[in-house]
């Protein structure tokens, strides 16, 4: 099976553009998650999608949107950038464990450089 | 609050010998418990993953200890090889509605030769 790919791997962008990321999960599983890691930090929960709805989201601002599709694909959308918003934005896709919960597998992640 | 806690913040060893990491949570409701490798500028990879009633897992080189009562977990690296320079992350998951994931900070090993 063919691993999360995520879309574009790096990118550049100025304060006060927008910018949208690309996300194709693990083919069969309904769920994307995406994350923010910063420099030496760990990763911050943004939004969780299951089935073209939003299930969980984390705590940011509403610059930062996402959708899912019906195909499982995600983008991320981000308006208005900020300095920083400069970090790696990492996707995951996951299937159900048996017992509740589920097993996530991340994509490569996109650099976005923000000047 | 849920959190998840680990240490050392960073971690020096010379190739070949062994490590333990640690991790200390305060998640309730838990539901599992995750060690996840991530090397740099890429996304992580699960290497364990327990439950409950699991009280040691192992993949390979890697030993993950859980111990419910006292809420800590360890991963225990042995022989440790140059390719094992890595964040180590460990991650638990609540029992509520959502299956909560909570992301400890991570533990950056260097392997030196």
């Amino acid at each position: 099976k063919a691993g999360v790919t995520q879309t574009p791997r790096y990118l550049i962008k100025t304060r006060g553009q927008q910018v949208t990321l690309s996300c194709s999960p693990i083919s069969g599983h309904r769920s994307v998650s995406w994350y923010q890691q910063t420099p030496g930090q760990g990763l911050q929960f943004l939004f969780e999608y299951f089935s073209e709805t939003q299930r969980n989201k984390g705590n940011f601002p509403g610059r930062f949107s996402g959708r899912q599709f019906s195909n499982s694909r995600s983008e991320m959308n981000v308006s208005t950038l900020e300095l920083g918003d400069s970090a790696l934005y990492l996707c995951a896709s996951s299937f159900t464990l048996v017992g509740g919960g589920n097993e996530q597998f991340f994509g490569p992640g996109t650099r976005l450089t923000v000047l | 609050k849920n959190q998840v806690e680990q240490s050392p913040q960073s971690l020096i060893i010379l190739e070949g010998k062994n490590c333990t990491l640690q991790c200390n949570y305060t998640v309730s409701p838990f539901s599992n418990l995750r060690w996840y490798k991530q090397d740099t500028g890429r996304g992580p990879v699960s290497l364990t993953i327990m439950t409950f009633s699991e009280n040691t897992k192992s993949n390979g080189r890697y030993t993950a200890t859980l111990d419910a009562d006292t809420k800590q977990s360890s991963l225990h690296i042995t022989a440790s090889q140059l390719s094992d320079s890595a964040s180590y992350i460990c991650v638990v998951s609540a029992r509520d509605s959502n299956y909560q994931l909570i992301w400890g900070a991570g533990t950056k090993l260097i392997i030196k030769p």
